[in-house]
C-alpha cells in the first residue's frame, strides 16, 4: 500500500514564524503536490514537483516555497506565517501527473494565531 | 459553476438506502476521479473513469459518465454508516494538475 505521511496531524504558530511541514512517500513516486483546503473552497493546488529539485507553482503559491531535496520528501514552507494560512494542509503523491489517482496523506491542521 | 461541481453539496440517507451525487464540469475531460474524505482525514482515491468509459463499478461504487452532459455520477449501494464522508470529484483537463470540486457532504443515519 501507498504510504503518504505528514510531520504534524496539527500544529499551532504564532504570526510571522517559519514554518515547515513535511511529506514524506515511500512508493518512488515521481510527482508530489500540496494542497490546502478551507471550507467552501474545496482543494486548491500551492505547488507540485515532478522532480527532485524541481517545482512548479499551483493556483495559490503566493507567502508559499516548496523543497525537494529527496524524491520521497516534499516540504512546503511559509517564510512568514499570517492568519491567513490557517487552514487544512494535504500531501499527494502520484506515479504520474495526470491519468492516475493520487494518493494523499493524513493532512495538518495548522492554527496561525 | 467551476470545473468540476458536485451536487448536491450535502445528502442524508437512510443506512442502507442508496447515495446518489453528481459531478458537472465545463470543459472537456481526458477522465474524472472520485474520492472520498473522512472527516478531518485525507482524500482516499476511489475510482478513475476515463473519457471513453460510461461506467464503471468498484464494490458498492458505481460510476457513470456523459460527455455530452459533462456530467458523472457516484452510486453507493446498499449505504453503511461508514460511508458518511465528502466525496470530491477531480477531473483532469490536460496540463500539469487535476482540479477537484467542493465536495459532496454525505451523512448515514442508523
Amino acid at each position: 500500500d501507498v504510504k503518504v505521511t505528514q510531520s504534524s496531524r496539527y500544529l499551532v504558530k504564532r504570526t510571522g514564524e517559519k514554518v515547515f511541514l513535511e511529506c514524506v512517500q515511500d512508493m518512488d513516486h515521481e510527482n508530489m503536490f500540496w494542497y490546502r483546503q478551507d471550507p467552501g473552497l474545496g482543494l486548491r493546488l500551492i505547488y507540485f514537483s515532478y522532480d527532485v529539485k524541481m517545482k512548479e507553482k499551483g493556483d495559490i503559491p503566493e507567502g508559499y516555497s516548496v523543497s525537494r531535496e529527496k524524491k520521497e520528501r516534499f516540504s512546503l514552507i511559509l517564510e512568514s506565517a499570517s492568519t491567513n494560512q490557517t487552514s487544512m494542509y494535504l500531501c499527494a503523491s502520484s506515479f504520474f501527473l495526470r491519468g492516475r489517482a493520487q494518493y494523499f496523506g493524513p493532512g495538518t491542521r495548522l492554527t496561525v494565531t | 459553476s467551476q470545473q468540476g461541481e458536485e451536487d448536491p453539496q450535502a445528502l442524508s440517507i437512510q443506512e442502507g438506502e442508496n447515495a446518489t451525487m453528481n459531478c458537472s464540469y465545463k470543459t472537456s475531460i481526458n477522465n474524472l476521479q472520485w474520492y472520498r474524505q473522512n472527516s478531518g482525514r485525507g482524500l482516499v482515491h476511489l475510482i478513475l473513469i476515463r473519457s471513453n468509459e460510461r461506467e464503471k463499478h468498484s464494490g458498492r461504487l458505481r460510476v457513470t459518465l456523459d460527455t455530452s452532459k459533462k456530467s458523472s455520477s457516484l452510486l453507493i449501494t446498499a449505504s453503511q454508516a461508514a460511508d458518511t464522508a465528502s466525496y470530491f470529484c477531480a477531473t483532469d483537463v490536460g496540463g500539469d494538475k487535476i482540479i477537484f470540486g467542493k465536495g459532496t457532504r454525505l451523512h448515514i443515519l442508523p
